[in-house]
C-alpha cells in the first residue's frame, strides 16, 4: 500500500490567517483526495486533485477558501484560507491504489489536526 | 444520492464479547464497500473490503459480507480485544466513481 505523509501533523492558528497542508506520497498516483473530519464527525470529501489540471470541488467547498495545488504525481497541498473556528478539523489526504480489474483501495495520510482560535 | 448509515454509538463491550456493527447503504448499481478503522490519535486505516455481492472481506479477525438484497455490510468479530477500541467507519465507493462516501462512524470501547 502507498505510504502517505502530511505536514504539519497539527497546528493552532489565529482566525483570519491561512495554513497550507502538505501531502507527500511514496509512489506516483493519478488522483489525490482531500477530506475534512470535523470534531466527532465523519469524513467529507473537499476536492479531488489531478496532476496538471484544476482540482474538482464538492458541493459546499470553493477554491477561494480551499485552494489546492498538485505540481507533480507525488505531492499536493491544501490551503485553508481566512480561517475561522469553524475550520477546526482534521484534514486528511488520500490516494487511490489500483489492484486491477477496476478495483481500487484508497489509503489515507495520518491527518493534520487544525485548531483555529 | 449515495449514502451510508451506521449503527449509533458509542458501543461498549467486555473483552472476548461478540461484536456486530451494522452498516446499510443506499447506492445505484454496484458500489464497492469498505470498513476503515481509526485508532486513538491515528489516521484512517483500511480494515477490509468487498467489491461485489456475496463477497466476504476479512482481516485481523474482523469480517463483513456484501449483502446486495439487504444493502448491508455489517462488521463482525467473534472475540474482541481491548486493542480493538477505535472508531469504525463504513464507506462505499459508487460504481464508476473515485470518491468514498462515509458513514458517521461508530466508537467502540472494549473493557478488560
Amino acid at each position: 500500500s502507498a505510504v502517505i505523509s502530511q505536514k504539519p501533523s497539527r497546528d493552532i492558528c489565529q482566525r483570519g490567517t491561512s495554513l497550507t497542508i502538505q501531502c507527500q506520497v511514496d509512489s506516483q498516483v493519478t488522483m489525490m483526495f482531500w477530506y475534512r473530519q470535523q470534531p466527532g464527525q465523519s469524513l467529507t470529501l473537499i476536492a479531488t486533485a489531478n496532476q496538471g489540471s484544476e482540482a474538482t470541488y464538492e458541493s459546499g467547498f470553493v477554491i477561494d477558501k480551499f485552494p489546492i495545488s498538485r505540481p507533480n504525481l507525488t505531492f499536493s497541498t491544501l490551503t485553508v484560507s481566512n480561517m475561522s473556528p469553524e475550520d477546526s478539523s482534521i484534514y486528511l489526504c488520500s490516494v487511490d491504489q489500483g489492484l486491477g480489474l477496476g478495483i481500487y483501495e484508497q489509503y489515507f495520510g495520518p491527518g493534520t489536526r487544525l485548531t483555529v482560535t | 444520492g449515495d449514502s451510508v448509515t451506521q449503527m449509533e454509538g458509542p458501543v461498549t463491550l467486555s473483552e472476548e464479547a461478540f461484536l456486530t456493527i451494522n452498516c446499510t447503504y443506499t447506492a445505484t448499481g454496484y458500489p464497492s464497500l469498505f470498513w476503515y478503522v481509526q485508532y486513538p490519535g491515528e489516521g484512517l486505516q483500511l480494515l477490509l473490503k468487498a467489491t461485489k455481492a456475496d463477497d466476504k472481506g476479512s482481516n485481523k479477525g474482523f469480517e463483513a459480507t456484501y449483502r446486495k438484497e439487504t444493502t448491508s455490510f455489517h462488521l463482525e468479530k467473534g472475540s474482541v480485544q481491548v486493542s480493538d477500541s477505535a472508531v469504525y467507519f463504513c464507506a462505499l465507493r459508487p460504481q464508476g466513481a473515485q470518491k468514498l462516501v462515509f458513514g458517521q462512524g461508530t466508537r467502540l470501547t472494549i473493557n478488560p
